[in-house]
């Protein structure tokens, strides 16, 4: 069962580049890794995903090293709206949600 | 386009009543289905999943149930209710080889 381990929380201002990184064990080969982002009341929203090496959209960057134990989502110079929750994930047909990293961005 | 719809927005209900929660995904065929719960706070806990019809896999043993009469469809149910089902419920579904997941707008339930 793919399990993962992130920072609680995260405090960043305005501006700034943010870094989240998650350790995937037991992550499966054919495994991809997937980031989310959750506000208050609503669900969570699709960021980003990757299998391996780096994927860039128009809101992100993922960052997955070659043994694929770890990645590093990306958000270049945050806003106050970015504040919310992040996940990350692997995992084939049972997604197994952590904590979560609670970003706060301030002014 | 793809749409997910989960209903109702928000529910009080009183300890020991019934529960009857729907989802129901569009635009896709086949989609494997979840039921998460969110308590204040906290991460999402997975409650079921369902890679068919009929086909539902439990995580949590309760008080609560699902079903999924129909290929797009994926209910939430409980015979009576608790206080500690109190939550955010959020509905999602997956398709195609990557499996990234779409969530509906969510129930807030409050068992009073």
């Amino acid at each position: 069962l793919a399990k993962t381990t992130q920072p609680i929380s995260m405090d960043s201002y305005e501006g700034q580049e943010v870094n989240i990184t998650c350790s995937h064990n037991n992550i499966a080969t054919n495994d991809y890794i997937t980031w989310y982002q959750q506000f208050p009341s609503q669900g969570p929203r699709f960021i980003i995903q990757g299998y391996k090496t780096k994927v860039t959209n128009e809101v992100a960057s993922l960052f997955i090293p070659a043994d694929r134990k770890s990645s590093t989502l990306s958000l270049p110079r945050v806003s106050l709206s970015d504040t919310a929750v992040y996940y990350c994930l692997s995992g084939t047909y049972k997604y197994i949600f952590g904590t979560g990293t609670r970003l706060k961005v301030l002014a | 386009s793809q749409t997910i719809h989960q209903w109702p927005a928000t529910l009080v209900q009183p300890v020991g009543s019934p529960l009857s929660l729907e989802c129901t995904v569009e635009g896709t065929s086949n989609p494997n289905l979840y039921w998460y719960r969110q308590a204040a706070g906290r991460g999402l806990q997975l409650l079921f999943y369902s890679v068919g019809i009929g086909q539902i896999s439990s995580e949590v043993p309760q008080n609560l149930s699902a079903s999924r009469p129909q290929d797009r469809q994926f209910i939430l149910s409980s015979k009576k209710l608790l206080l500690s089902d109190s939550g955010f419920y959020l509905c999602a579904w997956t398709g195609g080889t990557k499996n990234i997941q779409y969530f509906g707008a969510g129930t807030r339930l409050s068992v009073l």
